[in-house]
């Protein structure tokens, strides 16, 4: 089936640390899609990255979809990113197919 | 954006019950989805929801078992019948209004004894 795999499961940054989540999957996508949840809170979009390097605030997206990989770069790193990055990846051009990874939970601490 | 406004946010139901779960978004959407997550895990894509029609189950999950109206354009609503502990989850909706983001109710957190 398709699936998602994030690396690394969790980590843990002193503030001001950059960090580096990577999303790996198993079939042709035509999306990866970054979202942010806190802890028994929900989603929250973050980037949404069809191909190539997207940038918002301190975020930066990387997609390889030849190469079936993508990243989530975080720069900077503060207490108020703790929580889990979800990548997900689009198999049609809608959201009706979309399949999550199952996450990484970051923890920022001063 | 579109803000979608799930009901309850928690419940707790006793094996065998149906609960039912609303969402309500503040401006017409096509597409309603509803996503499943278990602890610490991933989250399922249970079923798309347009309005008038039947929704459409992805793989492990039947209309029996969790029945979805859409009967407007902003209001869908999932049941979840013979509640298992194994159905013990937090619920969400989402939708997009079209472009590139979705976006997500704040979820309902069900426990079943």
């Amino acid at each position: 089936g398709q699936q998602v795999q994030q690396s690394p499961a969790s980590l843990v940054l002193q503030e001001g640390e950059n960090a580096e989540l990577q999303c790996n999957f198993s079939s042709t996508a035509t999306r990866l899609q970054w979202f942010y949840q806190r802890p028994g809170g929900s989603l929250v979009s973050l980037l949404s990255n069809p191909s190539g390097t997207k940038h918002t605030g301190r975020l930066t997206s990387t997609t390889v979809t030849k190469e079936r990989r993508g990243s989530l770069h975080i720069s900077s790193s503060q207490i108020t990113d703790s929580g889990t990055y979800l990548c997900a990846m689009e198999r049609s051009s809608s959201f009706s197919k979309l399949v999550f990874g199952q996450g990484t939970s970051l923890s920022v601490v001063p | 954006s579109v803000l979608l406004y799930q009901k309850p946010n928690r419940d707790i139901c006793q094996s065998g019950t149906s609960l039912k779960i609303q969402c309500v978004a503040d401006s017409q959407v096509v597409s309603m989805f509803w996503y499943q997550q278990f602890q610490e895990q991933s989250l399922m894509l249970m079923a798309t929801a347009n309005e008038g029609s039947e929704a459409t189950y992805e793989s492990g999950f039947t209309k029996d078992k969790f029945p979805i109206s859409r009967p407007n354009l902003t209001f869908s609503t999932l049941t979840v019948n013979n509640a298992r502990p194994g159905d013990s989850s937090i619920y969400f909706c989402s939708s997009s209004l079209g472009g590139e983001t979705l976006y997500f109710g704040s979820g309902t957190r069900l426990t079943v004894l």
